[in-house]
């Protein structure tokens, strides 16, 4: 199976702040990787696809990058609608696999 | 607009079965999609657990050997999950979700259930 290492587990950042989280797939995945965003109490949303492509109506802060295997989501001017977890995952082949998540916290 | 709704007991026995409902509405699942089931450990790791296709056929994750099967309702849109000889380890938030093929090879649940939390204790 493709593991993908996902960091940090946990952070915190502030209000307005840039922050980024990353995932290294233990194998090549190419561009077969997406972001979810997970709120307390609710169902993962797609953010990211084809790591670099943003999901309708997803805002701008949020962008996703590559580079080679290590892949990355960044978001700009940090909000607290921007708080919960947030789970790689690749679609490269099966099984799919997720990153362990990352839970932002606004401080 | 495409919804998904869990069903199932919230309590389970070691060594016996898990079963779960998803309630389509909305969409055929005939017409199109995956329909996938993932789950959620404490802890926040995600699990995909396999899925069955709009045709009927299914892919499992391997790492559940032969304790997993989804199945179908088509007359009541309804696909369903059976996890057989569960452990403490089963423990987790199930979600039933539908995969979508995009262009370019990309594949992503763009629709997803509210989940339901499952214990396994005795």
């Amino acid at each position: 199976d493709i593991q993908m290492t996902q960091s940090p587990s946990s952070m915190s950042a502030s209000l307005g702040d840039t922050v980024t989280i990353n995932c290294l797939a233990s194998q090549d995945i190419g561009n077969y990787l997406s972001w979810y965003q997970q709120k307390p109490g609710k169902s993962p949303k797609l953010m990211i696809y084809g790591a670099t492509n943003l999901e309708d109506g997803v805002p701008s802060r949020f962008s996703g990058s590559r580079s080679g295997s290590d892949y990355s989501l960044t978001i700009n001017s940090l909000g607290y609608d921007d708080e919960g977890i947030y789970h790689c995952h690749q679609y490269y082949e099966y099984p799919y696999t997720f990153g362990a998540g990352t839970k932002l916290e606004l401080k | 607009e495409i919804q998904l709704q869990e069903s199932g007991p919230g309590l389970v026995k070691p060594s016996q079965s898990l079963s779960l409902t998803c309630s389509v509405t909305g969409y055929t699942i005939t017409s199109g999609y995956d329909w996938s089931w993932i789950r959620k450990f404490p802890g926040n790791k995600m699990e995909w657990m396999g899925y069955i296709s709009y045709s009927g056929s299914t892919n499992y994750n391997p790492s559940l050997k032969s304790r997993i099967s989804i199945t179908r309702d088509t007359s009541k849109n309804q696909f369903f999950l059976q996890l057989n000889s569960v452990t403490t380890e089963d423990t987790a938030t199930y979600y039933c979700a539908s995969g979508y093929y995009g262009l370019g090879g990309d594949y992503y649940f763009d629709y997803w259930g509210q989940g339901v939390m499952v214990t396994v204790s005795s």
